[in-house]
Parts: C-alpha cells; structure tokens; sequence
C-alpha cells in the first residue's frame, strides 16, 4: 500500500500525559498537512509542511502541540498535558506541489483516534 | 478561499445515479473546486477536481457550470458502499506562495437505499 500512513490508529490516554502520532506520507510527495477531527464536523487544519519547513500553523494549534518533519518525510504530532478538548481524530494528509503541478489532491490517511480518559 | 454550500443530506436508490450539487458562487479564477468523501471511522478520500471543465474519472464526473458559480458530483451507478459524507471545496492551486489548505464544510451525507 503506497498511501498515507497513520501510526497508532487508536490511542487512548489519561489527561495530562503526552502523546506522540506519526504520519507516513506518499514518497514522492512534498507537503505534509495535520488536521483535526471532532465529532459530527469536518476536518479542520492544523498545520502545514513545505519539505522540512513548517510554514503555517492554526491558531487551533496551541503551545502544547508540537510537529516536526526532521527529514523532510515522515512527520510526528505531540501534544503534551494532554486535555479532555484534545480527544479528536487527527488527520495528516501529503500531496505534491510545484509549478509544473498545480491543482494537486491531498491524500489522507485514516487517522489517530485519541480518547482522553 | 470561497465559502461552499450543500444540502445537507440527499437520498440516492441503489444502481441510480447519484447528482450532488454544490454552490460556490464566489469562487475565483484561480480556484480549483475538490470533491471527497469520508466514511464512517476512515480519513477523507479524494474523489475529483476541476478548475473549469468537466473532468470524469473511474469513481465519478465532475460538472462545473460555464460561470463556475455552482458544481455537480456524479456517481453514476450508486452502490450501497458510496453511502458517505461528500464534501465539495473550493481551493487555490498549492503553488507559489498558496500552501492550499482544505477548509471543509459541513458537507452532504448521501445515503444509498437497497
């Protein structure tokens, strides 16, 4: 399978641990996004990878959030103090971008389901 | 990015087509409009996109009206597997300075009936 990758699947966790999430992105692909989803609405955005540069972020990301693309491939979502807003699915989602490519989908993976206890 | 609107919920019977509409009357020429669909417990998965014409696919055909102002999602043979969450978004294309992120709506729960 050559999509994107989400590592765990499930997650659940007492209020005030960190937590740490994992994102394979196509191979080829240079963008990075997270997103985040509640229950009954739409994915939200997050945050966004150029290559290994993070270029934007959401006000919904607050202090506690932390991502990191090293390497320009995988990325990893942290949030520490973790809190019971923060249970959520969240999202990451690779697609290719250049001039010679505008208009390219995003492709999502399935998803960290966290559950704050 | 321009706002999207769409019904909030459509029925469809089982091997008809299914039309969804969606209204983005202030869409602008720079803009790409995006079709996905999200299955219960699953991650949005990408369906078509289109900047003015029609385009069509081996999952559905996209129609966009000559002035761009509104879209339709074609599923032309319905199965009981297409019942989903369909999300129509409007983006500028990722190039340049434009990092293209997906601002996503409430969007249209399909139901497909036996």
């Amino acid at each position: 399978d050559t999509g994107v990758s989400q590592d765990p699947r499930h997650k659940i966790t007492k209020r005030g641990q960190n937590v740490t999430f994992r994102c394979d992105p196509i191979s080829e692909h240079n963008r990075l996004y997270w997103y985040r989803q509640t229950l009954g609405q739409g994915p939200e955005f997050l945050t966004y990878f150029q290559n290994e540069a993070q270029l934007e972020k959401s006000r919904l990301l607050s202090d506690r959030f932390s991502a990191e693309r090293p390497k320009g491939s995988f990325s990893t979502l942290e949030i520490q103090r973790t809190e019971q807003g923060d249970s959520a699915m969240y999202l990451c989602a690779s697609s290719l971008s250049g001039t010679n490519s505008p208009g390219q989908p995003q492709h999502f993976g399935d998803g960290t389901r966290l559950s704050i206890l | 990015d321009a706002k999207t609107t769409q019904p909030t919920s459509m029925d469809c019977a089982e091997g008809r087509a299914a039309n969804l509409p969606c209204n983005h009357s202030t869409i602008s020429g720079n803009e790409y409009v995006y079709w996905y669909r999200q299955i219960h417990s699953q991650g949005p998965q990408y369906i078509i996109h289109g900047l003015k014409n029609n385009e069509t696919n081996e999952m559905a055909s996209l129609i966009i009206t000559e002035d761009r102002k509104s879209s339709t999602l074609i599923l032309p043979h319905a199965t009981l597997r297409d019942t989903a969450v369909y999300y129509c978004i409007v983006r500028v294309s990722a190039g340049g300075t434009s990092y293209g992120k997906l601002t996503f709506g409430q969007g249209t729960i399909l139901t497909v009936h036996p």
